[in-house]
């Protein structure tokens, strides 16, 4: 049983370039969050996909979008890349919108430059 | 709003020895808690969760947390430490099953042989 699985691992763009990154969720799940962990800090929430549909975002500018498709998996779009851009980001599934037991994915660590 | 404060960014212990990690909490609402931890290029994962049932909560790997209401607080223990516990450990608040997660800035548990 395949966990939740994030693509590309690494990552290294210029400013002003974007980026998609990938996700597939855990089997059986059918929700996708998405968090960003700058260095030394906590995974911060960017938002959560359930039903193909933007259920909830933090407080990251429209820069940061996303997709969900019917096979429950997301994407991560980021426009216009800031060197404070760079980070790790993680990937996250769960069961029907909830939140109480995420299963994270390695991440994608996205260098700026 | 809600958040955690983790009291200490950096804890070293002996092999052995008994681990406290120190978490105080802020929520507008009876909080849902969690330790997440996470391992040097792995995914975080979920050590153990309060969600309102006993406040002496159990966890994976000997960890256990309790919740004390009056003081806000929700600190990790382990009677005895083992080398495999190095890693990062971050307290995270939730208002409802289905808001977002919000982290702590991290514990580094360091274990000394």
């Amino acid at each position: 049983d395949a966990g939740v699985t994030q693509s590309p691992t690494h990552l290294i763009k210029t400013r002003g370039q974007q980026v998609t990154l990938r996700c597939s969720p855990k089997s059986g799940h059918d929700t996708v969050s998405w968090y960003q962990q700058a260095l030394g800090q906590g995974p911060q929430f960017i938002f959560q996909y359930y039903e193909e549909e933007e259920r909830q975002r933090g407080n990251f500018p429209d820069r940061f979008s996303g997709h969900q498709f019917p096979n429950y998996s997301s994407e991560l779009n980021v426009n216009a890349l800031l060197l404070g851009d760079s980070a790790l980001y993680l990937c996250a599934s769960s069961s029907r919108g909830y939140n109480e037991k995420l299963f994270f994915g390695s991440g994608t660590q996205l260098s700026v430059l | 709003a809600q958040s955690v404060t983790q009291l200490d960014s950096h804890v070293s212990v002996s092999e052995g020895t008994p681990v406290l990690l120190r978490c105080n909490y802020s929520s507008s609402y009876s909080p849902s808690l969690f330790w997440y931890v996470q391992h040097p290029n792995k995914g975080l994962q979920l050590l153990l969760k309060y969600t309102s049932a006993a406040t002496l909560v159990k966890g994976i790997n000997g960890f256990e947390a309790e919740f004390k209401k009056s003081e806000t607080s929700f600190h990790l223990t382990k009677p005895s430490a083992h080398m495999s516990d190095a890693a990062e450990y971050f307290c995270v608040v939730s208002n409802f099953g289905n808001e977002k997660l919000t982290f702590g800035t991290g514990t580094r548990l360091t274990i000394i042989p």
